[in-house]
């Protein structure tokens, strides 16, 4: 498997408050990319990075925002939650853009 | 990229080939097919991915039809394990992966 984690794996906060996902790989690998799974909806792009601090919006990139200062992290924040952000977040990385993607165990967050 | 479409959900017995349909009539020369699968609560798993030939890896076959507007993937001796939702994906190579509904294919002893 590849080798890419995701932390926390499972968290509960309040509306409002600021929340940092991490996705930590030891790949190497240039694409990182961060997705959410809702019910009905299968999984959608919010933000990714091809390369250290290059980002681009996904799909569904509002109320989100990332950073990438090291090849292996990408971060994913949520300034102020809310409850329309509790979902399965997860990570994703690939070599290029052709590649495929390996994706990370997920993080279930719940907004209350 | 172009749109898929494939069937809510499948059965197959175990030990037999398990084949998944998909539809992707609107497809253009650049893009690929992908397919992933994702195991209940896990992250999706990449399969295999095919742009005009026919691809074998250790996990599964793609046969692509030669017009290209339709795809199956081969699961050929399907186990308990192999019961999954199994995601269809047409793209072009930089482009967003934009996961569909998928279908749930269930493996009965």
């Amino acid at each position: 498997d590849a080798g890419i984690t995701q932390s926390p794996r499972h968290k509960v906060t309040e509306t409002g408050t600021p929340v940092t996902l991490r996705c930590h790989q030891t790949e190497n690998h240039r694409y990182m990319y961060w997705y959410r799974q809702d019910p009905g909806h299968g999984l959608r792009l919010i933000h990714y990075s091809y390369g250290v601090k290059d980002t681009d919006k996904g799909e569904v990139s509002d109320g989100y925002s990332v950073s990438r200062s090291k090849t292996e992290d990408f971060l994913l924040t949520l300034e102020s939650a809310t409850s329309s952000q509790t979902s399965v977040y997860f990570c994703a990385i690939s070599g290029t853009t052709l590649d495929e993607q390996f994706f990370g165990p997920g993080t279930r967050l719940t907004v209350l | 990229d172009a749109k898929t479409t494939q069937p809510t959900s499948m059965d197959c017995a175990e030990g037999r080939a398990a084949n998944l349909p998909c539809n992707h009539s609107t497809i253009s020369g650049n893009e690929y097919v992908y397919w992933y699968r994702q195991i209940h609560s896990q992250g999706p798993q990449y399969i295999i991915h095919g742009l005009k030939n026919n691809e074998t890896n250790e996990m599964a076959s793609l046969i692509i039809t030669e017009d290209r507007k339709s795809s199956t993937l081969i699961l050929p001796h399907a186990t308990l394990r192999d019961t999954a939702v199994y995601y269809c994906i047409v793209r072009v190579a930089g482009n967003d992966m934009r996961f569909g509904a998928g279908t749930r294919l269930t493996v009965k002893p």
